[in-house]
């Protein structure tokens, strides 16, 4: 099952734009992550919150968390072009160690220029 | 710096044959593992490997197995393809466990079973 739940599952805005991302999750967790995959490659890790943190900055990255909600949010300031993507939330499940880690469906980004 | 290194990128299988997936990584990293991603899904956890040594199973192991042959490298194996295992297949690799370290992704492997 899926513990990651990524809202919207798709957008589409015009660049320069900000983009919006949400996910819920279910259980306790050490940390949550976000990460990008362009068509046809591997996932490629954007940012870490960790959960005693409510928000983090990485240049035009946003991400909230809010434990008592169990959502986080990805924010794209001012976006590109090349931001156009899928999206996803990934949680490590504590219960086993931390390994088996959870990914949402993804939410997918269209930037059009 | 090649990082995750995944063969083949493409292959094509009839229900009943057997294949390896190989997987190696050049970073050093201790926990490796293996996901499927289907159309309109996250990725789901096959196997993983904690450590040298080591595996253990994710969320859906069925009709697959893994070998960590030495630090670097970690094998899947489909020993009966099915149809409802085409799918691309990913590898990743983290310096320790995920609760404090991102994983690290190769370009993945695209299977198709027929």
């Amino acid at each position: 099952s899926q513990q990651g739940e990524e809202d919207p599952q798709a957008l589409s805005i015009q660049e320069g734009e900000n983009a919006t991302m949400n996910c819920s999750y279910k259980t306790s967790i050490n940390n949550l992550q976000w990460y990008r995959q362009n068509s046809g490659r591997g996932l490629v890790h954007l940012i870490l919150i960790r959960s005693n943190e409510r928000e983090k900055h990485s240049g035009r990255l946003r991400v909230t968390l809010d434990t008592s909600k169990k959502s986080s949010s990805l924010l794209i300031t001012a976006s590109r072009a090349a931001d156009t993507a899928s999206y996803f939330c990934a949680t490590a499940d504590i219960d086993t160690g931390g390994f088996k880690t959870i990914f949402g469906a993804g939410t997918r980004l269209f930037v059009k220029a | 710096n090649a990082g995750v290194t995944q063969t083949p990128k493409f292959q094509v299988l009839k229900t009943g044959q057997s294949m390896t997936l190989q997987c190696a990584q050049d970073m050093n990293h201790n926990s490796m593992y293996w996901y499927r991603q289907d159309p309109g899904m996250g990725l789901r956890l096959i196997y993983y490997s904690a450590s040298e040594g080591t595996t253990d199973k994710g969320e859906v192991p069925n009709g697959y197995n893994v070998s960590r042959l030495n630090k670097r490298e970690f094998s899947l194996r489909l020993e009966s393809a099915a149809p409802s295992q085409t799918s691309v297949y990913f590898c990743a690799s983290s310096a320790r466990t995920v609760l404090d370290q991102p994983q690290h992704f190769g370009d993945g492997t695209r299977l198709s079973i027929l």
